[in-house]
């Protein structure tokens, strides 16, 4: 099992573009979720999607927009990228949302915005 | 709003050796799920550790082990027998079944001397 996977791994971006993350997990998983992972501080959440076909917001959505393409596949986007969006980006699956289901990492993207 | 706070920023510890990790966390809540999660430079999380609150026993997992204080919301987490691989940042989550979303502390950055 390759558990969760992330394309690309290092990105850079001028201000401006636009780029999709990719996420895709092969464990049946109904969740999945987008984090992003700044220094000095934990995890945020940016969307989640409890099962196939739903998509919330999380802590910080705005400049982000997600799509869970079916049970496997969350893509994240950015449609005009900015500095401020200069971060690592998690992907992450599990069973449920409930805090009783662990939530299986990707590797990262990390980004960068000039 | 539920918080975590990790207040050591790094620690080292000889290797063989033992350590003590430190998360405190605020709620009002009395249901709830705390976890260790280890992120080595390769940068993919892995859950190290999870305690339920509504048991009294500390987990333990191999050389890891909690001390779990809910009325003080303090949430240790202890390495025995420290090694090499062991060094990483290491964060502390809190989470609930009832909310999607776990809460992060900023990490603890390990190093383990030779």
């Amino acid at each position: 099992n390759a558990g969760v996977t992330q394309t690309p791994k290092f990105q850079v971006l001028k201000t401006g573009q636009s780029m999709t993350l990719q996420c895709a997990q092969d464990m049946n998983h109904n969740s999945m979720y987008w984090y992003r992972q700044d220094p000095g501080m934990g995890l945020r959440l940016i969307y989640y999607s409890a099962s196939e076909g739903t998509t919330d917001k999380g802590e910080v959505p705005n400049g982000y927009n997600v799509s869970r393409l079916n049970k496997r596949e969350f893509s994240l986007r950015l449609e005009s990228a900015a500095p401020s969006q200069t971060s690592v980006y998690f992907c992450a699956s599990s069973e449920g949302v409930a805090a009783s289901y662990e939530q299986y990492f990707g590797p990262g993207t990390r980004l960068t915005v000039t | 709003a539920q918080t975590v706070t990790q207040s050591q920023p790094e620690m080292s510890v000889q290797e063989a050796e033992t350590v003590t990790l430190s998360c405190t966390y605020d709620t009002s809540e009395s249901d709830y799920y705390l976890f260790w999660y280890k992120q080595p430079p390769s940068r993919q999380m892995i859950l190290v550790i999870r305690q339920e609150a509504y048991k009294q026993q500390n987990a333990t997992e191999n050389r890891f082990s909690v001390n779990f204080q809910k009325a003080a919301k303090s949430f240790s987490l202890k390495i025995s027998d420290s090694q090499l691989g062991d060094a990483a940042m290491y964060f502390c989550a809190y989470g609930r079944d009832s909310n999607y979303q776990l809460i992060w502390g900023a990490g603890t950055k390990l190093i383990i001397k030779p």
